[in-house]
């Protein structure tokens, strides 16, 4: 079965700074997708960034960038320039190989990010 | 446009009882799942619809929980005979097919408390 591991519960980051969050993966599948989903105190999930596994190229969206190392089933997530509102939890999910019936997210314990002004 | 909402918002109950908790995906979307998230942890995988059929029930922790889908749209959460361990967020996400790698939208979940 595959697993998800974020291994820092807690990171802390000085506003305008840059932080990097953990994420390692289990899986024997080659094709995949990986995410990462930002959930303030609201509740409500937000896409942040995705990756394709096929995909050499990291993928990045603005301030947010990834590091995906395939070979070692890494996952991080770097946030530039980081804002007071980049504060919440933030979540690793691995998307299942497409085929039968699967197609749900697997998600890592999350990390909580906390933004220093 | 209107993104996934979930009602109640908060919902306490006793031991015992029986909940039914809503959740109205976004118009269009053929997939929609639930999701469990207890505290300190990511959510977990329940179940998911593919239109009005369950297409996979294998995240269900036992024979109390139940989902239906009737018409494709709405999708009810049902827990017969709560416990004390079922008081998590519920959390319902929608998208646009299965399978696909499409964004699982989310919405602001339902947190149930058993007393």
């Amino acid at each position: 079965a595959q697993t998800v591991t974020q291994s820092q519960p807690e990171m802390s980051v000085q506003e305008a700074e840059t932080v990097t969050l953990s994420c390692t993966y289990d899986t024997s599948e080659s094709d995949y997708y990986l995410f990462w989903y930002k959930q303030p105190p609201s509740r409500q999930m937000i896409l942040v960034i995705r990756q394709e596994a096929y995909k050499q190229q990291n993928a990045t969206e603005n301030r947010f960038s990834v590091n995906f190392q395939k070979a070692a089933k890494s996952f991080s997530l770097k946030i530039s320039d980081s804002q007071l509102g980049d504060a919440a939890m933030y979540f690793c999910a691995y998307h299942p190989v497409p085929g039968g019936s699967q197609g749900n997210l697997i998600f890592g314990k999350g990390t909580k990010l906390s933004v220093k002004p | 446009g209107a993104g996934v909402s979930q009602t109640p918002s908060n919902k306490v109950t006793e031991k015992g009882k029986y909940v039914e908790l809503r959740c109205d995906p976004i118009s269009g979307h053929t997939a929609l799942y639930w999701y469990r998230q207890s505290l300190g942890q990511g959510p977990e995988f329940l179940i998911y619809f593919q239109g009005t059929g369950a297409a996979d029930d294998s995240g269900l922790p036992n024979d109390r929980f139940f989902a239906v889908r009737p018409e494709g749209s709405v999708s009810t959460l049902k827990i017969q005979r709560t416990e004390r361990g079922d008081s998590a967020v519920y959390l319902c996400a929608s998208s646009l097919c299965v399978p696909c790698y499409n964004e699982q939208f989310f919405g602001p979940g339902t947190r149930l408390t058993v007393l």
